[in-house]
């Protein structure tokens, strides 16, 4: 079975410049989380989507961040503009349903540099 | 609201000798917690979960957790540790998928 794919691994872009992050999460997971992870601290959850609607996005920075997940499968992160930061590893990560107790397959994430 | 909290951010053992990870819960009522493992360069792996079917839960390469709701904790265990248990250990809650602040776990030879 196939993971989460993440891409790019890597992005280094300079500050107010705007930048996007691509997920495919397991299929026919119908939950997707969106993560910033900064160096040292755990994981913080930025948005989550039950197939294409979105759940919660009390902690996404919507004067800069957006994310959609148009059809129920992929999704995209976006950032603009950046902000210094916003340098952070963005997770992504996929459930099959929002049960209570299911696991949550993640992928590798994308480095962001913002310089 | 429920949060967890990781008490220390580091830890060193030596290979062989147990593992502690710390970890407490705030929870107005019983919550449903888990411990999710980060490799350098890997994605966050699902260690093991407590859904109160039972307080001692054993997870992957052997670890276990006991919840105690006496001393809102769910602290992470494993009696031997090994050089591949380094890594980044964090504590989590189901509600939100909500994460701790981490315990990076440093196993010297």
């Amino acid at each position: 079975e196939a993971g989460v794919a993440q891409s790019p691994r890597y992005k280094i872009i300079e500050k107010r410049q705007s930048v996007a992050f691509w997920c495919n999460p397991i299929s026919g997971h119908a939950t997707l989380y969106w993560y910033q992870q900064i160096l040292g601290q755990g994981p913080k959850l930025l948005i989550q989507f039950q197939n294409n609607g979105v759940v919660d996005d009390s902690q996404l920075p919507k004067d800069r961040f957006s994310a959609e997940r148009l059809k129920g499968v992929d999704s995209t992160l976006k950032i603009q503009p950046a902000k210094l930061e916003d340098s952070a590893v963005y997770l992504c990560a996929s459930r099959f349903n929002r049960g209570e107790h299911t696991e949550a397959f993640f992928g590798q994430g994308t480095r962001l540099t913002v310089v | 609201a429920q949060s967890v909290t990781q008490l220390d951010s580091h830890v060193s053992v030596s290979e062989g000798t147990p593992v502690l990870l710390r970890c407490n819960y705030s929870s107005s009522y019983s919550p449903s917690l888990f411990w999710y493992v980060q490799h350098p360069n890997k994605g966050l792996q699902l260690l093991l979960k407590y859904t109160s079917a039972a307080t001692l839960v054993k997870g992957i390469n052997g670890f276990e957790a006991e919840f105690k709701k006496s001393e809102t904790s769910f602290h992470l265990t494993k009696p031997s540790a090994h050089m591949s248990d380094a890594a980044e250990y964090f504590c989590g809650n189901f509600n939100k998928f909500y994460f701790g602040s981490g315990t990076k776990l440093n196993v010297k030879p």
